[in-house]
């Protein structure tokens, strides 16, 4: 296992269109992360999961974000009518329970919408 | 610190001489913070973190400082090598506030040859 992967690593996408991310943590982790980041800004959270729970959700997750892990492995991110204010990199974390707060990061999807 | 959008705070440091970052967190809640790295393009790297009741805490080249008095955190890099350059932040995690970390705007570590 070579760490957090998330595919793809660029989306070019037209405002209105849907967009699917999705990301594969560390196999032996059960916890895992959604992050947004802006350019010159620290990641802001969006919505962890524990195992295939959402836990929790950020308010800046408005309903037209949807995150799912259905089976507690790989998740997916999907943002629905895309407009230009969702341009961002777009980052997946896992971590174990018991494993400390701290996490490892994929290397992001970078969104960009036109 | 406050967000300044594209124009994060800069250090400029000689390669070799040591840098120290500082970062004020928010919330007096907070029992663990974490210092990360951010190289171009890639996601943020752990680095290492300390917990609330430690006001140390030193790794190989890194040492963060806590002081909860005035809500402060800094990194101290020794010998800081090119490699060093990186975009660093600090996270935090509120006691009570699930698993979730703040992270705060980022320094700019640039080391100059």
């Amino acid at each position: 296992d070579t760490g957090v992967s998330q595919d793809p690593r660029h989306k070019i996408t037209k405002r209105g269109q849907n967009v699917t991310f999705r990301c594969d943590p560390i196999s032996e982790h059960n916890r895992l992360y959604w992050y947004r980041q802006t350019l010159g800004q620290g990641p802001e959270f969006l919505t962890y999961f524990q195992n295939e729970a959402q836990l929790e959700k950020s308010r800046l997750l408005s309903d037209r974000f949807s995150a799912e892990r259905p089976k507690g492995s790989f998740s997916t991110l999907e943002i629905q009518r895309t407009e230009q204010g969702d341009s961002a990199m777009y980052l997946c974390a896992s971590s174990m329970t018991g494993g400390g707060y701290g996490y490892t990061f994929g290397s992001g999807t970078r969104l960009t919408v036109v | 610190g406050e967000s300044v959008g594209l124009h994060l705070p800069t250090l400029s440091v000689q390669e070799g001489d040591n840098s120290i970052i500082n970062c004020a967190y928010s919330n007096s809640a907070s029992d663990y913070f974490i210092w990360y790295k951010q190289e171009s393009g890639k996601g943020p790297q752990f680095i290492i973190d300390i917990r609330s009741n430690m006001d140390k805490r030193q790794g190989q080249r890194v040492t963060v400082l806590l002081n909860k008095t005035v809500k402060h955190l800094s990194l101290q890099i020794a010998a800081t090598q090119p490699g060093d350059s990186a975009v660093y932040f600090c996270a935090e995690r509120f006691t009570g506030g699930g698993n979730k970390l703040t992270f705060g705007t980022g320094t700019q570590l640039k080391v100059e040859l």
